[in-house]
């Protein structure tokens, strides 16, 4: 059974860091691209960032690009995400997503398995 | 401002046929393939259907999903009680340098 658990989230100030990780379990982890996609309260889905099997292929959304770095760890079967320079409006539940394929940018990728998701809430 | 544009709210009645719609452009839905995704309220986002039309094991032959040009539809017959959940299309968009592009969500109600 595919399961993605998120971890890290939590209360910090505004401009301040925080590292969220992702334990995968139940495939084969470094044969698929993973992504990161946020849902602030209240709102709709957001995809923040996503990173090929092999870290080779990385991509941002503008509203994080400079901020915050993906990277996974394939021998640990985990994906991180460090956020700095945090705002109010990167107040979000935090989603771990498992793509279908190998590579971060395959349009005929979707996401097929998602966690439950962390917490961050960005306030003073 | 989502860059899919979605209708915020849809509803019908046990056993009817609802549609969802799912607007963008030639750099998002008119060049790849759009997804659905369902989201019961207080869990997770589940995948619907995946490159335009193909249902994930798993998923009742009731959903169905479709494109056309710039647009797509998500379509929900035989409704049931349990399919009220919020819904959202997604899809590569292949401007500036590449991203996933949600829509900003339906509301589906079951009256």
């Amino acid at each position: 059974e595919v399961q993605l658990v998120e971890s890290g989230g939590g209360l910090v100030q505004p401009g301040r860091s925080l590292r969220l990780s992702c334990a995968a379990s139940g495939f084969t982890f470094d044969d698929y691209a993973m992504h990161w996609v946020r849902q602030a309260p209240g709102k709709g889905l957001e995809w923040v960032s996503g990173i090929s099997w092999n870290s080779g292929s990385i991509g941002y959304a503008d509203s994080v690009k400079g901020r915050f770095t993906i990277s996974r760890d394939n021998a640990k079967n985990s994906l991180y995400l460090q956020m700095n320079s945090l705002r109010a409006e990167d107040t979000a539940l935090y989603y771990c997503a498992k793509a279908m394929g190998l590579d971060y940018g395959d349009p005929s990728s979707g996401f097929d398995y998602w966690g439950q998701g962390t917490l961050v809430t960005v306030s003073s | 401002q989502s860059v899919l544009t979605q209708p915020p709210s849809a509803s019908g009645t046990p056993g009817q046929r609802v549609t969802i719609s799912c607007s963008g452009s030639s750099s998002n839905i008119g060049s790849n393939y759009v997804y659905w995704y369902q989201q019961l309220p207080g869990t997770a986002p589940k995948l619907l259907i995946y490159r335009n039309n193909q249902r994930p094991s798993g998923v009742p032959d009731r959903f169905s999903g479709s494109k056309s040009g710039t647009s797509a539809s998500l379509a929900i017959s035989g409704l049931r009680s349990e399919d009220e959940a919020d819904y959202y299309c997604a899809a590569w968009d292949d401007s500036l340098s590449g991203r996933v592009v949600f829509g900003g969500g339906t509301k589906l109600t079951v009256l």
